[in-house]
């Protein structure tokens, strides 16, 4: 089973540190996608990427916030100067074409707690 | 964008049938149904989706409405494996944008 991959599963960080997510996609999706959840929340979309390029971002993701997805394979979600209400599940997702035509895979997250 | 209303919490017993109800009185003629559902410490899994017929596959049955003012997400017989949180969303891909906008679903419990 090749589905999607999060790495670290778990990240505590002291505040104001910088973190950095990983997640490698369903091998041949062209679509990378990245949520936040926060507890008894649905996950909030973050933003999209076509192959390597950044097409939406959400209002969410502040200049604290980047993204990136070099050559459209793996990509990286980095926080910056950490704060507690960053605490959260980072979910990755992936797909394959059209929404309407195939479902997103979703990774089993990065959960991280800023202390 | 349209929203989607659905129960916060359901039960059901083990093996029996559960019917899990969205309404979506907004939806647009281009909107698309997606169910997913979310087990607890993982990320989200896609169910099903349709557009306007019925829809089956392997997990379940997607029964939409006439009017498409609201669907229902049918589990055959349930098992304690099918306790999560269930989303109904809607998405217009024509309209350029892929997110799904998540609510905060029905969460199923599986009575043993």
């Amino acid at each position: 089973d090749t589905g999607v991959s999060q790495d670290p599963r778990h990240k505590i960080t002291k505040r104001g540190q910088n973190v950095t997510f990983r997640c490698d996609p369903i091998s041949e999706h062209n679509r990378l996608y990245w949520y936040r959840q926060t507890l008894g929340q649905g996950p909030e979309f973050l933003t999209y990427f076509q192959n390597e390029a950044q097409l939406e971002k959400s209002r969410l993701l502040s200049d604290r916030f980047s993204a990136e997805r070099p050559k459209g394979s793996f990509s990286t979600l980095e926080i910056q100067r950490t704060e507690q209400g960053d605490s959260a599940m980072y979910l990755c997702a992936s797909s394959l074409a059209a929404v309407t035509n195939y479902g997103y895979t979703f990774g089993s997250g990065t959960r991280l707690t800023v202390v | 964008d349209a929203k989607t209303t659905q129960p916060n919490s359901m039960e059901s017993n083990e093996e029996e049938p559960v019917h899990l109800p969205c309404n979506h009185s907004t939806i647009s003629g281009t909107d698309y149904i997606h169910w997913y559902r979310q087990l607890p410490s993982q990320g989200p899994e896609y169910v099903i989706h349709g557009l306007t017929s019925n829809v089956n596959n392997r997990m379940a049955s997607l029964a939409i409405a006439e009017d498409r003012k609201s669907s229902t997400l049918i589990l055959h017989r349930a098992t304690l494996r099918d306790a999560a949180v269930y989303y109904c969303i809607l998405t217009d891909p024509g309209a350029g944008s892929y997110q799904l906008t998540f609510g905060k679903g029905t969460k199923l419990s599986v009575i043993p």
